[in-house]
């Protein structure tokens, strides 16, 4: 099984809809980090979590961190098709807390009707 | 400032050939990671160097291989291509190596084709 969980693997919204993708952690988390990816390109950096109950905000993207229970959401509210794209969260867990690795979930594919 | 460089963008090679990839980082980045992705395995780590040493390994065979200069650009190389290592190979630098804020930036990927 995967290390880091996402769900859903993909999610289909009607422009102006809010949505929410969760990354959940099998192992203690240090340090969160959401990206954005269009298919085929680098990742865009959204943003980074690190304590337990932290909550970041950028634009209309909301991110939240749950220590306790290892997880991390992403919100988007009034979504637009700008926002279509594949999220992925990456975490430093035990055994990588002090090391430049990431570990990734399997990303979530966001598409947004106009 | 400019972010992250990746040269080339797409690269077809065949089997048995071997391949050189080349990363800029940030500018005042001192740490750079590689990543390769593939549809089936998605994200994985590669390897991380930071000051020309490398510092952190994936779980990957030795025919992968990497360096940094003094001017903390890098390169990875693949030898022995096979058609398997067609995947995004990603590099993202950073500005320190095990610091849990230190973020990652990621620069384009060059698509490897491998026929």
């Amino acid at each position: 099984s995967q290390e880091l969980e996402q769900s859903p693997q993909s999610l289909i919204v009607q422009e102006g809809k809010n949505l929410t993708i969760n990354c959940t952690s099998s192992k203690t988390l240090y340090g969160l980090y959401w990206y954005k990816q269009k298919y085929g390109e680098g990742l865009i950096f959204l943003m980074m979590l690190q304590k337990g109950g932290e909550e970041k905000s950028h634009e209309k993207i909301t991110a939240k961190l749950d220590e306790k229970k290892q997880q991390s959401s992403l919100h988007i509210t009034a979504s637009q098709p700008s926002h279509a794209g594949i999220y992925l969260c990456g975490a430093r867990t035990e055994g990588s807390s002090n090391t430049g690795k990431l570990i990734f979930g399997q990303g979530t594919t966001l598409q947004v009707k106009p | 400032k400019a972010g992250v460089t990746q040269t080339p963008r797409y690269l077809i090679k065949t089997r048995g050939q071997q391949v050189t990839l080349s990363c800029s980082p940030i500018s005042g980045h001192r740490s750079v990671s590689w990543y390769q992705q593939t549809p089936g395995q998605g994200l994985q780590f590669l390897f991380e160097y930071f000051s020309e040493t490398q510092r952190n390994k994936g779980n990957f065979p030795g025919r992968f291989s990497g360096r940094q200069f003094s001017n903390s650009r890098s390169e990875m190389n693949v030898s022995t291509l096979e058609l398997g290592d067609s995947a995004l190979y990603l590099c993202a630098s950073s500005l320190y190596v095990g610091k849990a804020t230190d973020t990652q930036y990621f620069g384009p990927g060059t698509r490897l084709t491998v026929l």
